[in-house]
């Protein structure tokens, strides 16, 4: 069964810091990695989404990169702002057709000003 | 295009009452998805809809809860003799059918 862990659960960080947050996942055969952001109270955003074929996307200040033979998936913040205060979740895709996400518990952020 | 939408925003039922939630997809994304998510968890999958034909039920899609889509457009999910277990976040999501997903703004249930 594929589970997916997200560490650390919560981190606070100074404005203008890199960061880093990470997400493990128990079994490689997925078919793609998600990461989605979550303001309190509301839905989910998707960030960055990598095929199980690619080690990497970038969009702006963000970067997610694949390591699927370990089962690890890493979200790189650069230069964080307050605005960047979130929840991040990571989400797993075991399958082509329908198949359903599977998320992480998430990782709650919180940057000061 | 203004995205997936969802209706209610919030809703507040007595234990024991039934409640309905509407989701509204893209319009042209045949895939629809429903999750739940409780405090401090990420979202569990309930059931995913390819057009109007129901696909795939979770375990955690009792007997008291039915989802449906006519036509392919709309769908909605109801929960019967609400239990105060059932309060949580019901996040609807579509796709295309290519790997993105859009998610709604969600509907919260508080069941008292």
């Amino acid at each position: 069964k594929q589970e997916v862990t997200q560490i650390p659960a919560a981190l606070s960080v100074p404005e203008g810091e890199n960061l880093v947050l990470n997400c493990s996942f128990t079994d490689s055969a997925i078919y793609n990695l998600q990461w989605f952001r979550q303001d309190p109270g509301k839905g989910l955003t998707s960030l960055l989404l990598i095929q199980s074929s690619q080690r990497e996307q970038t969009s702006g200040r963000l970067n997610a990169s694949l390591d699927k033979s370990s089962g690890r998936s890493t979200l790189y913040i650069a230069a964080s702002q307050p605005g960047d205060s979130a929840t991040y979740l990571c989400a797993v895709k075991v399958g082509q057709a329908g198949t359903a996400l599977i998320f992480g518990k998430g990782t709650t952020l919180s940057v000061s000003s | 295009d203004t995205g997936v939408s969802q209706d209610p925003r919030h809703k507040i039922t007595k234990r024991g009452q039934n409640v309905t939630f509407r989701c509204d997809p893209i319009s042209e994304h045949n895939r629809l998805y429903w999750y739940r998510q409780t405090l401090g968890q990420g979202p569990e999958f309930l059931t995913y809809f390819q057009n109007e034909a129901q696909l795939e039920k979770s375990r955690l899609l009792s007997d008291r809860f039915s989802a449906e889509r006519p036509k392919g457009s709309f769908s909605t999910l109801e929960i019967q003799r609400t239990e105060q277990g059932d309060s949580a976040m019901y996040l609807c999501a579509s796709s295309p059918g290519g790997p993105g997903y859009t998610f709604g703004s969600g509907t919260r249930l508080t069941v008292v």
